[in-house]
């Protein structure tokens, strides 16, 4: 089981709304990252860090933004939401970086942004 | 640009019978190709990991394969239960600290 948590796991609000997905691990991991699925379709890589103070653009541009000031925690913040924001957002981690290593999620947030 | 194909977007399969779900690439040299299970609602959940130079592993009634010169993988579930129903994703990764990228996935009916 992985010890990986994200708040809220589902949310509605309202467009130009503020919003952080929250997301935290309790297994010590240095490399956390942030994917976005629709229904149905591939996982995007959106954000990841390698560490605390380290935060890198994914392959899918996002205009949401990251922030890792400790190892645990990982939030993602939308400015101001848009309906084309809907989606689901997964949050993960590992030990390291690389196709070596095993990537723990968490359950996801659902976004709907109206 | 690099693509990763799965062979079909759904699979039904009746009970007891090999699932084989297929992963296909392009335009991509992976040294790590990785298997996951998501069911709905959920996040995807490690399964197996094989690297560029090996053939085949195995895990319970699981069993994936990885050809470099077909640029495809394998993954089999012998035995399959009902409870085995879900997407399964692939996901590949080069040999520097790259991070995983997510083919699209195949879900898999297993019917009773």
């Amino acid at each position: 089981e992985a010890d990986i948590y994200q708040t809220p796991r589902y949310l509605v609000i309202g467009t130009g709304k503020k919003i952080t997905l929250e997301c935290s691990q309790t297994m010590g991991h240095d490399k956390m990252y942030w994917y976005q699925q629709d229904p149905g379709m591939e996982l995007h890589l959106i954000h990841y860090s390698y560490g605390v103070n380290s935060t890198e653009k994914g392959d899918l541009s996002s205009e949401s933004t990251v922030s890792r000031i400790r190892t645990e925690h990982f939030p993602l913040t939308l400015e101001s939401a848009r309906p084309s924001h809907t989606s689901q957002y997964l949050c993960a981690s590992s030990e390291n970086l690389g196709g070596g290593n095993t990537i723990y999620f968490g359950e996801g947030s659902w976004l709907t942004v109206v | 640009s690099q693509k990763i194909e799965q062979n079909s977007e759904a699979l039904n399969i009746q009970e007891g019978k090999t699932a084989t779900l297929t992963c296909n690439y392009t335009n991509y040299s992976p040294a790590y190709l990785q298997w996951y299970r998501q069911d709905p609602g959920r996040g995807p959940v490690f399964l197996l990991l094989i690297r560029e130079n090996e053939k085949e592993k195995r895990k319970e009634r699981l069993k994936v394969t990885f050809d470099t010169t077909l640029k495809q993988s394998l993954f089999h579930i012998t035995a399959s239960q009902p409870a085995d129903s879900a997407t399964y994703l692939c996901a590949l990764a080069g040999s520097g600290n790259t991070p995983l990228v997510f083919g699209k996935g195949t879900r898999l009916s297993v019917i009773a």
